[in-house]
């Protein structure tokens, strides 16, 4: 969905870096999140944000941190890769009512070597 | 615990035909339910959702169908075309959970011509 983007799309990195993957909105939701997604598994929580002040742990946080810079701008990072970080990266957004549909981003591919 | 997952991982289907994705959630309190398509290097898209209080919604060449006393979800295709090639899942959401999606670990559905 265009009007989720993800960048970088795709990134290759060394155990140890600090990396950071952004993303961006523009369709006016004010909850965001970021999900990961290993190979034959579904997609699992990271992090998600109901609006700018709003931060919660998923089931995998751990190695992760995230920012909300402002209702359209959601970032992940990941504070000293590791390999067993590599995986496609999805950052998602919906509205605030309980049955809002999460739109996803095109994804990230991160390798940690 | 909760849990949400698929019955098959492949599904092979001849163009044409009706095509038949399985869930099993467990979950009692789960409320929404969402089908995604993710096609290769791309997000998943929005399909069609449907609310507990249904047992049935339809929508262009799809169907959802929802048993809550066997707690079992199923998508419909119909005249399966070979660009609903792609990885089906399914997700569930209950307001216990924050309005958090789970995710099940998807079916990839093959359509040969």
């Amino acid at each position: 969905d265009a009007d989720v983007t993800q960048t970088p799309r795709n990134r290759i990195t060394k155990t140890g870096k600090r990396i950071m993957l952004e993303c961006s909105q523009t369709k006016g939701h004010d909850r965001m999140y970021w999900y990961r997604q290993d190979p034959g598994l579904g997609l699992r929580l990271i992090y998600y944000s109901f609006d700018v002040k709003d931060i919660n742990k998923g089931e995998i946080s751990d190695g992760y941190s995230v920012s909300r810079q402002a209702q359209a701008k959601f970032s992940l990072s990941l504070e000293s890769a590791i390999p067993n970080q590599t995986a496609l990266y999805f950052c998602a957004t919906s509205g605030a009512r309980g049955y809002d549909t999460q739109y996803f981003g095109p994804g990230t591919r991160l390798t940690v070597l | 615990g909760e849990s949400v997952g698929l019955h098959l991982p492949t599904l092979s289907v001849q163009e044409g035909d009706n095509s038949i994705i399985n869930c099993a959630y467990s979950n009692s309190a789960s409320d929404y339910f969402i089908w995604y398509k993710q096609e290769s290097g791309k997000g998943p898209q929005f399909i069609i959702d449907i609310r507990s209080n249904m047992d049935k919604r339809q929508g262009q060449r799809v169907t959802v169908l929802l048993n809550k006393t066997v707690k079992h979800l199923s998508l419909q295709i119909a005249a399966t075309q070979p660009g609903d090639s792609a990885v089906y899942f399914c997700a569930e959401k209950s307001g216990n959970q924050g309005g958090k999606l789970i995710f099940g670990q998807g079916t990839e559905l093959s359509v040969k011509p």
